[in-house]
């Protein structure tokens, strides 16, 4: 079955500490990758997306993420986090070609708390 | 840039009542919408796609009788959580797809208490 899988549930950094949150999906067909981040009572934002072409991508607020197709796998790296990166941060997910419905499938989401 | 209005922000309703919630697209044509169903620490469970014009597409498990989805215009979406009850309290959140962008944005959710 598709499926999203992240594997870091809570992280705690201090302020300046590199930041990487791993997030992988079972499908061996076409996919789109994305990365939302939702702070405290707000709604959910999009950081960075990736459809084809360059595998590294590079978002909003400095996040990059990697696609390695390989590895079936997007993770969002940021070199040096901020207090205010503080937040639940989720990958999600399309499957399939131009015949799919679309529908965006999330993984289980990481709360990332960076202290300063 | 997308804006995806989705009220109440909050409700509050006695058990066997009805609510509805409305998601709208203010600024593009959503021919899909999507509503998820998110508890407290955890991510966001698609309940179902909303196409408009057309029946909507659920999700295994959730039940088509008790989520009611309308997509009646290409603006808008609307989920009835029908005959409530206390388990039926959470947080769900609508999301817009936008063609023009190929990306998803999101409502900012409604607050579902059934006491």
């Amino acid at each position: 079955a598709q499926s999203v899988s992240q594997h870091n549930h809570h992280v705690i950094l201090s302020e300046a500490a590199s930041l990487e949150l791993g997030c992988n999906y079972s499908y061996g067909g076409t996919v789109n990758l994305f990365w939302y981040v939702q702070y405290p009572g707000q709604h959910l934002q999009l950081l960075l997306k990736y459809f084809s072409g360059d595998p590294l991508v590079k978002g909003i607020k400095g996040f990059e993420a990697e696609f390695i197709k390989s590895k079936f796998s997007f993770n969002l790296r940021k070199p040096s986090v901020q207090w205010s990166d503080t937040a639940e941060y989720f990958c999600a997910v399309t499957f399939g070609g131009s015949g799919n419905t679309g529908k965006l499938i999330f993984g289980q989401g990481t709360t990332l708390q960076v202290k300063p | 840039g997308a804006v995806v209005s989705q009220h109440p922000s909050w409700v509050i309703c006695k058990s066997g009542t009805s609510v509805k919630i409305e998601c709208r697209s203010l600024d593009f044509q959503a021919t899909t919408m999507f509503w998820y169903r998110q508890f407290p620490k955890q991510s966001l469970m698609l309940m179902a796609t909303s196409n408009e014009g057309s029946k909507a597409t659920y999700e295994q498990g959730v039940e088509k009788d008790k989520f009611l989805i309308n997509h009646a215009s290409l603006t808008l979406s609307t989920l009835t959580v029908t005959s409530a009850h206390p388990e039926d309290s959470s947080f769900y959140i609508c999301s817009a797809k936008d063609i023009r962008l190929y990306g998803y944005t999101f409502g900012s959710g409604t607050r579902l208490t059934v006491v």
